[in-house]
């Protein structure tokens, strides 16, 4: 079975652009979240998806970060503008009401510069 | 921000040696999860604690989830070069499927 799938695995963008990632869960999961991990940190939710309705996206800044999960599956996270403080990695991970914890994909390491 | 405090931030062992890792958390939580992240990767799950007191084992592995409801540890026996990495506590918020991660103690075993 596939695991949660990321992409990019990296990139490097200059501040004030945009910049996109891409997540496709593992099949069946019917929640996905977002976290953000900062060097030497554990991972911060960022935002939370049942199916399509993001039920937890109280940590999501949302003058610059959106989100969405279209048909309840795959998923993307947008910065726009990015900041130099966004440089992190954007875990996406996924579950099962039937599977106690969450899989994580490799997630994105980005770098603002 | 975080709740959970995990010490120690870092450890360095020699191969073989045993390990011990410990979590705290200022609230009571109804499940414990601790993970493990390798440089590069996602976090992956190793051991979920259920019940106050349950003690559980994956190999090497033994983590237990105290009597409060506030504390977890985690213990690697013998430990081998690939469990160099970074281990995780988490807690799962009731009826929230909400992961709420510590900051992570790193793991370096010299050979």
């Amino acid at each position: 079975e596939a695991g949660v799938v990321q992409s990019p695995r990296y990139k490097i963008i200059e501040k004030k652009q945009p910049v996109a990632f891409w997540c496709n869960p593992i099949s069946g999961h019917n929640t996905l979240y977002w976290y953000r991990q900062n060097l030497g940190q554990g991972p911060e939710l960022l935002i939370r998806y049942e199916n399509e309705e993001a039920v937890d996206d109280s940590q999501l800044p949302k003058d610059r970060f959106s989100a969405e999960r279209l048909k309840g599956v795959d998923s993307t996270l947008k910065i726009q503008p990015a900041e130099l403080g966004d440089s992190a990695v954007y875990l996406c991970a996924s579950s099962h009401d039937r599977v106690v914890g969450a899989f994580f994909g490799q997630g994105t390491r980005l770098t603002v510069v | 921000g975080q709740q959970l405090n995990q010490s120690p931030q870092s450890m360095f062992i020699q191969e073989g040696e045993d390990v011990s890792m410990n979590c705290t958390s200022s609230s009571i939580f109804n499940t414990w999860l601790w993970y493990k992240q390798d440089p590069g990767e996602g976090p992956v799950l190793l051991i979920a604690l259920y019940k106050a007191g349950e003690l559980t084992s994956n190999g090497r592995l033994t983590a237990q989830f105290g009597i409060t409801r506030k504390d977890s540890f985690l213990n690697i026996s013998a430990s081998i070069p690939s469990d160099v990495g970074i281990y995780f506590c988490a807690e799962l918020a009731v009826g929230a499927q909400k992961l709420v991660f510590g900051q992570g103690t790193r793991l370096t075993i010299n050979p």
